[in-house]
């Protein structure tokens, strides 16, 4: 089954600083991956998401590349501002029934 | 309605009580999840509803009990739990199991 790994387990940024999370996923058949935001206490938010017929996708401050060939996707953080502080989660599927695969999560701190 | 809710918030029970954990969405969604999540770690796959129907049960213990009532509910129910199980139970929903998984904003377990 698919695995997916994520680095780094916590990453410490000062506040304006980019930052930058990696993921590496094991099944070449995955398609899906999205990446979710989870606050101290909170529910996990999608924050942005990107399919395999795509190489990038940006949103405002943050954006995600993905690199098939290589199996991994990252996602970049510009202009760091205190409550991007959370716990990132990186997650790979497969297109058809099978569900989403996690990563085991980065905690991003940054510092004002 | 954009959101899934869920019921109790909190919940502290015994090893001999059996209780229920209740989620609701009403963004016409066919596929709903139930995750464990522990702290610090990443949501954990319990089980996975396509179209009312259970598709997935990743090796739950009978102790955990899912219900599919209607295309809008998902319950779990819980019986003879053990302290192990206290976590953070996160119920989720999909338009199919390759899209967006919007998630509820959980119920902690507390198992005494």
């Amino acid at each position: 089954g698919e695995n997916v790994e994520q680095h780094p387990s916590t990453l410490s940024v000062q506040e304006g600083d980019s930052a930058v999370i990696k993921c590496t996923y094991s099944d070449s058949a995955s398609n899906y991956f999205p990446w979710y935001k989870q606050e101290l206490g909170k529910r996990p938010q999608l924050i942005i998401d990107i399919r395999s017929n795509v190489g990038e996708k940006k949103d405002q401050r943050i954006a995600v590349t993905l690199n098939k060939t290589a199996k991994h996707f990252s996602l970049h953080i510009t202009e760091t501002q205190p409550e991007d502080s959370a716990v990132y989660f990186c997650a790979a599927s497969i297109s058809g029934n099978t569900p989403l695969v996690f990563g085991k999560g980065t905690r991003l701190s940054v510092i004002a | 309605d954009t959101e899934v809710t869920q019921t109790p918030k909190h919940l502290v029970m015994g090893m001999t009580n059996k209780k229920s954990l209740k989620c609701e969405q009403h963004m016409g969604h066919r596929a709903m999840y139930w995750y464990k999540q522990k702290a610090k770690k990443p949501p954990e796959l319990m089980f996975v509803y396509s179209y009312e129907k259970l598709s997935i049960n990743e090796s739950v213990p009978s102790r955990f009990s899912p219900e599919c009532p209607n295309s809008s509910l998902l319950n779990l129910h819980l019986h003879a739990l053990q302290p192990e199980d206290s976590a953070l139970y996160l119920c989720a929903s999909s338009l199919g199991q390759n899209n967006e998984q919007f998630f509820g904003p959980g119920t902690r377990l507390t198992v005494l």
